[in-house]
């Protein structure tokens, strides 16, 4: 079966400190990834995807950027973090066909910037 | 431009009754649509989706209804449990885009 992991859990750091999220699939191969973004008390906002190694795609210009340096590891990073950039960050992966499928999420990680 | 709308953001229903959460979408590409249930500090999970060629599909408790002329979804749960309150996201996506498009979310509560 398919698992996503997330790590940090929890991420607390000073405005103007990069950034490095992580996020790992396990038991699919070649998936779809993504990087989503819940500011407090609103709704997901989509940051990046990527369809293969190497290709990503930003839907939201901002601070922030994504590499996927393997086919099952999928990266969010930020040189210098924003107060703005506060949030829980989730990452979600989906079969990499096209076809309509299901989307699955991570456990996410809360990043505040203080 | 908001494609996927919940317009409630919050709804009450006492246990053993049904909760109804409904979805408005503007874009007729969208060909699949999704509900997620996510508690908080937690990631979302898929509960049910339905395609678009379809007016209704059922899992358990969970049944979700697509009106394409209204460009209207909805989801019923019945009976509600306790253990359903949540915020629950509807999604919607277009074949060939890889991109899921999500609503706003409406939080439910459901009373003992």
């Amino acid at each position: 079966s398919q698992t996503i992991h997330q790590w940090p859990a929890t991420l607390v750091q000073p405005v103007g400190s990069p950034l490095s999220l992580e996020c790992t699939v396990e038991g699919t191969s070649n998936p779809n990834l993504y990087w989503y973004r819940q500011a407090a008390g609103r709704g997901l906002q989509l940051l990046f995807y990527s369809v293969g190694i190497g290709q990503i795609s930003s839907e939201v210009p901002q601070n922030l950027s994504a590499s996927r340096p393997q086919d099952r590891q999928f990266i969010l990073s930020s040189k210098k973090l924003l107060l703005s950039d506060s949030g829980f960050y989730l990452c979600a992966w989906s079969l990499t066909s096209g076809r309509s499928d299901t989307q699955y999420f991570g456990p996410g990680t809360r990043l505040t910037v203080l | 431009d908001q494609q996927v709308k919940q317009n409630s953001p919050s709804l009450s229903v006492q246990e053993g009754r049904i909760s109804i959460l409904n979805c408005d979408y503007t874009n007729s590409m969208f060909d699949y649509f999704l509900w997620y249930k996510k508690y908080p500090a937690e990631g979302p999970t898929f509960l049910i989706s339905i395609s678009s060629i379809k007016d209704k599909n059922e899992d358990g408790r969970f049944t979700v209804f697509l009106n394409k002329s209204a460009k209207h979804l909805s989801l019923h749960i019945v009976p509600s449990q306790p253990g359903d309150s949540a915020v629950y996201f509807c999604a919607a996506y277009t074949s060939g885009t890889y991109k899921y498009i999500f609503g706003t979310g409406t939080r439910l509560k459901v009373l003992a």
